[in-house]
């Protein structure tokens, strides 16, 4: 299968303070990535979704300005968690989906467990 | 929306059985049905999909079954072993639009060596 991978995997920061999550798909180019977020026992909650080279759409809930999506190129999707606090503590994780071949699979990276402190 | 209802929960089987997890769709247009596994603080890994134009999918252990009247899904595991052990997610998509997965809530498997 495709090969998504995400950095870093782990990050501890103090509390007001931003992070920035890389999503990269390695062996394929993603039309499409996808955030999920992730909370210890609990299914996927889809937070966003980004095209490449347009605006993402966020799902009902999360705060756009405060997740920040970058999708610049095909193999690139970027979180950003500005002013982190310490109930943004989760399991994040994304995804990609390549258009080739009429394929509509989504492969998921490592994930990133951010703990804000 | 879609919804997806996943049982069970939790799941322990005995090495060298079998393990069924079941899950239901809402939506009668989703028409695509994947199947992932998450280990203990890793990403979701696809296992096995499953499309409305057939009814069952083997993938040598694993098996998926579809019944589109119903509107149910089925994940099979036969000769389980210990490394099966981790959290499976069913998941169901439209393939249109945006083609959200909409997932389920997860079973916990666990196989007893």
């Amino acid at each position: 299968g495709a090969v998504v991978s995400q950095h870093p995997s782990r990050v501890i920061c103090k509390s007001g303070t931003s992070v920035k999550i890389e999503c990269r798909s390695l062996d394929f180019q993603a039309t499409t990535m996808f955030w999920y977020r992730q909370f210890p026992k609990q299914s996927l909650m889809l937070m966003a979704t980004s095209n490449e080279g347009s605006k993402a759409t966020y799902e009902q809930g999360v705060e756009k300005d405060k997740f920040l999506i970058n999708h610049a190129s095909l193999t690139l999707s970027t979180l950003t968690v500005t002013s982190a606090h310490p109930e943004d503590s989760s399991f994040y994780i994304c995804s990609a989906r390549g258009a080739s071949g009429g394929s509509y699979t989504q492969y998921f990276g490592p994930g990133t467990r951010l703990t804000v402190l | 929306g879609e919804n997806v209802e996943q049982h069970p929960s939790t799941l322990s089987v005995q090495e060298g059985d079998s393990a069924v997890i079941k899950c239901t769709y809402s939506d009668s247009a989703s028409n695509y049905f994947p199947w992932y596994k998450q280990e203990l603080g890793k990403g979701p890994q696809l296992i096995i999909d499953i499309r409305s134009n057939v009814g069952e999918k083997k993938d040598q252990r694993i098996a998926v079954t579809l019944n589109k009247t119903a509107k149910h899904f089925s994940l099979h595991i036969t000769e389980t072993q210990p490394e099966d052990s981790a959290v499976y997610f069913c998941a169901a998509s439209t393939q249109t639009g945006a083609n959200n997965l909409f997932f389920g809530t997860g079973t916990r498997l666990t196989v007893i060596p």
